[in-house]
């Protein structure tokens, strides 16, 4: 079974840093384009930022460019999501998805069950 | 950067009804489309890939069609399990959701 892991997340205050951690397990991690995605409270579903399996490529929405770096380790199967410069309008829960092979983007076809990220004074 | 706008916004339904759901993209995407469902407190479920694609383990009675930049997603009968969120995803273009629809009970 694939299973994804999320940890990290917590309160913080404005202008402050987190980082996220996502464990995968029950696949071959470095086969896989992961993604962070989030939901503020009471709102829908955002894409923040996707690392191609070899970690070679990495894209950013608009809204966390310049302050969010995605990475990940495939020694450790493990994603990470360091966030800077952190904004009251990044308060949400931030989930780890898995991308399925074949696609140049692709969908999500796995969540893990997310982390709340509460930035605030 | 690619809208994605699915109407509409709420939709009040029974158990039985056929329920169909709209998603507009601001440029062709192609069939690279997917729809999700969301329950309160939940994670996201992949439900239908590719627009028309059915994901393994999702009822028959959800499909999905369309191409270019016009989509529905369709419930042939509404059961009780379905009264949730729905939203669609482009990722022809890096990734974006619409607004979603949440379907409720009339």
């Amino acid at each position: 079974e694939v299973l994804l892991l999320e940890s990290g997340g917590g309160l913080v205050q404005p202008g402050g840093s987190l980082r996220l951690s996502c464990a995968a397990s029950g696949l071959t991690f470095s086969s896989y384009t992961m993604t962070w995605g989030r939901q503020a409270p009471g709102k829908g579903l955002e894409w923040v930022s996707s690392i191609s399996g070899s970690g070679s490529r990495t894209y950013y929405a608009d809204s966390v460019k310049g302050r969010f770096t995605i990475s990940r380790d495939n020694s450790k199967n493990t994603l990470y999501l360091q966030m800077n410069s952190l904004r009251a309008e990044d308060t949400a829960v931030y989930y780890c998805a898995k991308n399925p092979r074949g696609y140049t983007y692709g969908n999500f076809d796995l969540w893990g069950q997310g982390t709340l990220v509460t930035v605030s004074s | 950067d690619i809208q994605m706008t699915q109407s509409p916004s709420t939709l009040s339904a029974s158990v039985g009804d056929r329920v169909t759901i709209t998603c507009r993209a601001s440029q062709s995407i192609s069939s690279w489309l997917a729809w999700y469902q969301q329950k309160p407190g939940k994670v996201p479920k992949l439900l239908i890939y590719d627009a028309s694609s059915l994901e393994s383990g999702v009822p028959s009675r959800f499909s999905g069609s369309g191409s270019g930049t016009e989509f529905t997603l369709t419930i042939s009968s509404l059961q009780p399990d379905d009264f949730a969120t729905y939203y669609c995803q482009q990722y022809n273009s890096y990734w974006t959701f619409g607004q979603g629809t949440k379907v409720e009970i009339k």
